[in-house]
């Protein structure tokens, strides 16, 4: 069974901090996704690794940042943290290809004071 | 880029009936159409999915089924329990590798 690890279930940081969330699968896929979930809004792309070092911006990329220094960990940096970032977020991962389900984590809720 | 729309945003139900959650997606170049349900505090979790090849594919109580040429899918849940209660979620590849979702559906089934 797919296992993808999120570091934390909740998080309280303060505006202008830099925000470090983690994520861990252990079933060497090649694609890994960090998402942001607010109410109505559905599922966010925040952004998108395909590959060790290789990352693509997903709808929603500003104010965040991500690295991906080997495949089985994805990180997402806040570089200076605001309120309006205060959501779920989301890790998951899948293999390469067409129509491939994505696994997720447990996500990650974040409030910024 | 896909855009994808799911309806209803709420749906209520009484234990027993059956329910259904459409989507339409914009991108006719997608072929890969996940359903994932969200208990509450827990993850997406994939239930059921349908290939562009496919018209429409069963498990057990749930079932989805595409018109390709109207770019629409939609999941039935017949016989609906208390523990079908969830968020759900529909999706369509784009690009190959990602998936644009829908923005959820909240179906309360009442005992």
């Amino acid at each position: 069974d797919v296992k993808v690890t999120q570091s934390s279930r909740y998080l309280v940081k303060r505006t202008g901090e830099k925000v470090f969330l983690e994520c861990v699968q252990d079933m060497d896929h090649e694609n890994m996704f960090w998402y942001r979930q607010d109410p109505g809004l559905g599922l966010r792309l925040i952004y998108f690794s395909y590959d060790v070092k290789m990352k693509e911006k997903g709808d929603i990329p500003e104010g965040y940042s991500v690295s991906r220094e080997k495949k089985e960990r994805f990180s997402l940096i806040l570089e200076s943290a605001s309120t309006n970032q205060t959501s779920m977020y989301l890790c998951a991962s899948s293999w390469t290809g067409g129509g491939q389900p994505q696994h997720f984590g447990d996500g990650t809720r974040l409030s910024i004071l | 880029g896909e855009n994808v729309e799911q309806h209803p945003s709420t749906l209520s139900v009484q234990e027993g009936d059956s329910a259904v959650i459409k989507c339409t997606y914009s991108d006719s170049a997608s072929n890969y159409f996940p359903w994932y349900k969200q208990e509450l505090g827990k993850r997406p979790q994939l239930i059921i999915d349908i290939r562009s090849n496919v018209g429409e594919k069963k498990d057990q109580r749930i079932a989805v089924t595409l018109n390709k040429t109207a770019k629409h899918f939609s999941l039935h849940i017949t016989e609906t329990q208390p523990e079908d209660s969830a968020v759900y979620f529909c999706a369509g590849d784009n690009a190959g590798n990602m998936l644009t979702f829908g923005g959820g559906t909240r179906l309360m089934v009442k005992p």
